[in-house]
């Protein structure tokens, strides 16, 4: 079967750093994408990684582990309105199966 | 340009009775896919359409779920005989590329509720 692990809540407070990690266990394992998703919105793509590493789109980082089964995003400098839910997303199959984790609520605090 | 869209934005329905939900996907993307998503819970994938090909309906969680796509573009997701514990917020997302499913653009959502 497939699943996925995240942190159910996590709290930063405005400016820091704030990692928020996802384990999975996926056969025919491609990739790993994340979203974010405010109160009654809809999810917005973040990044994905397909390859080991780290990918870098403007405060938010996503990095890839596919030895460790692990990824995690990151997201600096944090603002207010980064609280949202933050879902990470194991893709296989040829890409077309999608899984997604639970989410993980993110509460950023002044 | 105009995004993915969905109706209706709500529907209440009694225990038994058959629904319909619409999707109309972004112009030009290819891939079309069905989640539904519980009060606090992650997405669950139901269907996936890709172009011409058979749709991929492993998510399906019944018989009593299913889905359409005509002209490679408008998708509608039917509920027949709707039980309570189909109540929830069910999404369409659409993608540009077959080979990039990753990057998928959501709808509002279909928030639906059985009574």
């Amino acid at each position: 079967g497939q699943s996925l692990e995240q942190p159910s809540e996590v709290t930063a407070v405005e400016g820091a750093i704030v990692q928020i990690n996802c384990t999975y266990q996926t056969s025919g394992f491609y990739g790993l994408s994340w979203y974010q998703q405010h109160d009654g919105g809809a999810p917005t793509f973040l990044s994905y990684n397909g390859l080991d590493g780290l990918e870098e789109t403007g405060r938010f980082s996503s990095f890839l582990s596919r030895s460790d089964s692990y990824g995690y995003l990151l997201l600096q400098e944090l603002q207010m309105k980064d609280s949202a839910s933050y879902f990470c997303a194991a893709h296989s199959g040829g890409y077309q199966k999608v899984t997604f984790g639970t989410g993980t609520k993110l509460q950023v605090i002044p | 340009g105009a995004g993915v869209s969905q109706s209706p934005s709500n529907k209440v329905t009694e225990k038994g009775k058959d629904v319909e939900l619409r999707c109309d996907p972004i112009s030009g993307h290819t891939a079309l896919y069905w989640y539904r998503q519980s009060l606090g819970q992650g997405l669950e994938f139901l269907i996936y359409f890709q172009g011409n090909s058979a749709p991929d309906k492993s998510g399906l969680p019944s018989d009593r779920f299913s889905a359409e796509r005509t002209g490679g573009s408008v998708s509608t997701l039917t509920i027949q005989r709707t039980q309570q514990e189909d109540s929830a917020v069910y999404l369409c997302a659409s993608s540009p590329r077959a080979l990039a499913v990753y990057e998928q653009y959501f709808g509002p959502g279909t928030r639906l509720t059985v009574t």
